[in-house]
């Protein structure tokens, strides 16, 4: 399958400081790539979709303006948590997919977030 | 939407023996059931996926069933390693519109040696 490389593995921050997250397709064109949340032994949680060059799209109850998404180039896109909090301490994860829509996505490695 | 029910949430076998994950779909339009393995602090890695044209597919000892009338699909899992140990989930993804997949809960596999 397709590479995607997720940066940084795990972070830990301050509360108030912005912290970002870098996904990464290696080996493909991602013109779609998702963001998601993870709680402890939960099932994924679906954060935004964006697109190559357009705005991303949030789920419901996601703020846009605490969680930025920027996707830039089609090898690159990066979640911003800002003005962190400990309740934003979760497990971080990105998917990429080239191509046609049907084509299958491919999970990064996931970052784990702690805010201190 | 979609919605995926999958059980159980926990399953424990001992080593050789065969696992089986259980998962049940709402959306007549969902039409591709990829199926996940994470293991501890890792991203998700696809291991097996079938679509709504097949009724079974096997990769080694991995094997799928998905039944559409009953909005069902299965993994199994024959002779366990230890190594299979990880939480598996199970997706149901619409074939068209967004292509968004919906994750079931998961289910953490246990394989004792």
């Amino acid at each position: 399958g397709a590479v995607v490389s997720q940066h940084p593995s795990r972070v830990i921050c301050k509360s108030g400081t912005s912290v970002k997250i870098e996904c990464r397709s290696l080996d493909f064109q991602a013109t779609t790539m998702f963001w998601y949340r993870q709680f402890p032994k939960q099932s994924l949680m679906l954060m935004a979709t964006s697109n190559e060059g357009s705005k991303a799209t949030y789920e419901q109850g996601v703020e846009k303006d605490k969680f930025l998404i920027n996707h830039a180039s089609l090898t690159l896109s990066t979640l911003t948590v800002t003005s962190a909090h400990p309740e934003d301490s979760s497990f971080y994860i990105c998917s990429a997919r080239g191509g046609r829509k049907d084509t299958e996505a491919f999970f990064g490695q996931g970052t784990r977030l702690t805010v201190v | 939407g979609e919605n995926v029910e999958q059980h159980p949430s926990t399953l424990s076998v001992q080593e050789g023996d065969s696992a089986v994950i259980k998962c049940t779909y709402s959306d007549s339009a969902s039409n591709y059931f990829p199926w996940y393995k994470q293991e501890l602090g890792k991203g998700p890695q696809l291991i097996i996926d079938i679509r709504s044209n097949v009724g079974e597919k096997k990769d080694q000892r991995i094997a799928v069933t998905l039944n559409k009338t009953a909005k069902h699909f299965s993994l199994h899992i024959t002779e366990t390693q230890p190594e299979d140990s990880a939480v598996y989930f199970c997706a149901a993804r619409e074939g068209g519109g967004s292509y968004i997949p919906t994750f079931g809960r998961g289910t953490s596999l246990i394989v004792h040696p």
